[in-house]
């Protein structure tokens, strides 16, 4: 059962657009989502995460969008940059509230790419 | 600060014989946790550590694989007659502890290839 879906799984998109990465989870103890970014040969590294009791969270160019009742949240990258171009996960995990899980769950992966 | 440091970068074995992955988790870091990345599964979670007990070893494969870790900082896992399906990334991460879990840090990971 995967518990974290993610879309799409390769996105191409143009110097300056917005790139918006789509995840969906079904466990409803999932009570922290972060997002990694990850460059090839290297591990994720941790790039921005929300709560479910707030329903956006922006960083610099990257926006978290959180829908509790839709089960969904979302990942925007604005005015993206050719250096953005890496593999992306959403992920989800209980542990933020107390005591719970300590694995995280994670979605397939969607690779960007940024064109010039 | 340093990050997560994970030895050897790469590892190419053939099938039967048994590896040996490293990983060195930020100082400070109580927990650990041992992941891995392959095409077809994506992340998957294998083992957690806290100190140097191990709560969680849930998503071990079979009984080929283990993981131990000495002094509440480094740890090892080892795959023991490794088979060709064994072949994927292998992910560190540490957390400052077991009530940070949802703040993983991750390695470079070691690419293992099993020939």
């Amino acid at each position: 059962q995967q518990q974290v879906k993610q879309s799409p799984q390769s996105l191409i998109v143009q110097k300056g657009g917005i790139s918006i990465i789509n995840c969906a989870y079904e466990n409803t103890a999932f009570d922290y989502f972060p997002w990694y970014q990850q460059f090839p040969g290297k591990g994720p590294a941790l790039l921005i995460a929300i709560r479910p009791d707030v329903s956006e969270k922006k960083e610099g160019r990257f926006t978290i969008s959180f829908n509790k009742s839709a089960k969904q949240f979302s990942l925007h990258i604005m005015d993206s940059q050719p250096g953005d171009s890496a593999t992306y996960f959403c992920a989800a995990i209980k542990g933020y509230s107390g005591a719970g899980s300590y694995q995280l769950t994670f979605g397939k992966g969607t690779k960007l790419s940024v064109i010039p | 600060g340093a990050g997560v440091s994970q030895s050897p970068s790469n590892k190419v074995t053939e099938k039967g014989k048994d590896v040996e992955l490293r990983c060195d988790p930020i100082s400070g870091h109580t927990a650990l946790y041992w992941y891995r990345q392959s095409l077809g599964q994506g992340l998957e979670f294998l083992i957690y550590f806290q100190g140097n007990s191990a709560p969680d070893k849930s998503g071990l494969p079979s009984d080929r694989f283990s993981a131990e870790r000495t002094g509440g900082s480094v740890s090892t896992l080892t795959i023991q007659r490794t088979q060709q399906e064994d072949s994927a990334v292998y992910l560190c991460a540490s957390s400052l502890g077991a009530g940070r879990s949802y703040e993983q840090y991750f390695g470079p990971g070691t690419r293992l290839t099993v020939t």
